[in-house]
């Protein structure tokens, strides 16, 4: 079946360490391909998005994901996690042969520990 | 910077009553959106809107969810008989294209009791 998986829950970091959040999607074609991210009782901020072009894309607040075409991947990633970047993310695609709609995965809650 | 409002943030409503959600989307936006996330679900599209008419809707939307915009900035989800498993976070975004990026309000919780 089509679909956008994500498949850690929850993730723990410690400030300051690393951060790589998994996201997979099983389409035949290349969908476009976003990250979300939601604190507590906001809303979908974008962190970045891929079209096309250069597979290492650069977002907001020190993200960036990479594009993986032989894996059907879309990887986020940080270098240095701080204690503002604790809520949830949401990988997301669209693909334009079937609209403009956006199908979302399950979401990965990132909690930071000092 | 531009941004899409929903109201109100909260609404909690009897079964069977009708509840109009609302949303001013960026205003040079054409193509407009609702989704919702149950919770402890994923986020869920429900229903686009182009040209002043639905272009594509999910499963979820069905006879008892209607849209409109009635005037040039307000775009409304309207549930005619809510229900329990209505109750969830309720999601307006808008792009300026087709195939561009999304930008969402902040939601309106939806109860219902």
């Amino acid at each position: 079946a089509q679909s956008v998986t994500q498949p850690d829950i929850h993730i723990t970091v410690s400030e300051g360490a690393s951060l790589e959040l998994r996201c997979n999607y099983s389409y035949g074609a290349t969908p476009y391909l976003f990250w979300y991210v939601q604190s507590p009782g906001q809303g979908l901020q974008l962190l970045l998005k891929y079209f096309s072009g250069d597979t290492l894309v650069q977002g907001i607040k020190g993200f960036e994901a990479e594009f993986k075409r032989s894996q059907s991947s879309f990887n986020l990633r940080k270098p240095s996690v701080h204690w503002s970047d604790a809520a949830e993310y949401f990988c997301a695609v669209v693909l334009p042969e079937y609209g403009n709609k956006l199908v979302f995965g399950a979401g990965t809650i990132l909690r930071v520990k000092s | 910077e531009p941004e899409v409002t929903q109201t109100p943030s909260h609404q909690v409503t009897q079964m069977g009553q009708e509840v109009i959600l609302r949303c001013v989307p960026i205003s040079n936006h054409l193509y407009f959106y609702w989704y919702r996330q149950i919770l402890g679900q994923k986020v869920e599209f429900l229903v686009s809107f182009y040209n002043n008419e639905i272009s594509e809707k999910s499963e979820i939307f069905d006879d008892q969810f209607s849209v409109e915009r009635p005037d040039g900035s307000n775009f409304t989800l309207k549930i005619r008989s809510t229900k329990l498993e209505d109750s969830a976070m309720y999601f307006c975004a808008s792009t300026q294209g087709e195939n561009t990026e999304a930008f969402f309000g902040q939601g309106t919780r939806l109860t219902v009791v």
